[in-house]
């Protein structure tokens, strides 16, 4: 079984100051990790992924992941943030091998205060 | 730039009535994917299909019916839309499923229903 969590449904930061975002999953094996934003009435974009390898992973528009083998997540995390990035921001996981597809979690919508 | 078009962007139909959403895609990826999201949810796979082959996910229903002419086209057939069939529908590409390839999204339809 897979499964993927975002405990906040919400998350506020001042623009300029450093945002996470949390994930948390759990898989069979190993998991592969995906960070998508999503914009009003927008399909998702993908903004990175972890597969294996080094545990921070950059990806579009300045975000970055940091994968946690022992806490089983992967934060995504931004060092300064704009208002742009307001947006709802879902995390994935998948499993090789699996005929199960991605898992998305519930989302969390960033709000970034100007 | 490499794509994934969905048409129309909006569409309102009546209940019962059957309607037709399309996807195109440019990137030439095998995996065709059909998710339902409703108010900012995650998005619930109803199906995908793998090059031409259709995998449809246990809890679709019957009034979901998909079909891929050509690699490059998809389509999703409601058959007889009811209220709880509101929603938005997107549709993604991957180029492969295993093992888990980041998708590419189109930027949905937003189905209503009267």
């Amino acid at each position: 079984a897979q499964s993927v969590a975002q405990p906040e449904d919400q998350v506020n930061v001042a623009e300029g100051n450093p945002l996470t975002v949390k994930c948390t999953y759990s898989v069979s094996g190993n998991p592969y990790l995906f960070w998508y934003v999503q914009y009003p009435n927008r399909g998702l974009q993908f903004l990175l992924k972890y597969i294996t390898g080094d545990n921070l992973v950059k990806g579009s528009y300045g975000f970055e992941a940091e994968f946690n083998k022992s806490q089983t997540s992967f934060h995504l995390k931004k060092p300064s943030a704009l208002v742009s990035d307001s947006a709802l921001y879902f995390c994935a996981v998948g499993v090789s091998g699996s005929a199960r597809q991605l898992t998305f979690g519930s989302g969390t919508q960033l709000t970034v205060l100007p | 730039d490499a794509m994934v078009i969905q048409n129309p962007r909006y569409q309102v139909t009546q209940f019962g009535k059957p309607v037709t959403l399309s996807c195109s895609q440019t990137l030439n990826h095998n995996v065709m994917y059909w998710y339902q999201q409703k108010s900012s949810q995650a998005p619930k796979l109803l199906f995908h299909y793998y090059d031409k082959d259709f995998n449809n996910e246990a809890d679709t229903p019957d009034n979901f019916q998909s079909r891929r002419p050509n690699t490059s086209f998809c389509f999703l057939d409601i058959r007889s839309p009811g209220l709880g069939d509101a929603a938005m529908y997107l549709c993604a590409t991957s180029r492969d499923h295993s093992p888990p390839n980041e998708q590419y999204f189109g930027p949905g339809t937003r189905l209503t229903v009267t």
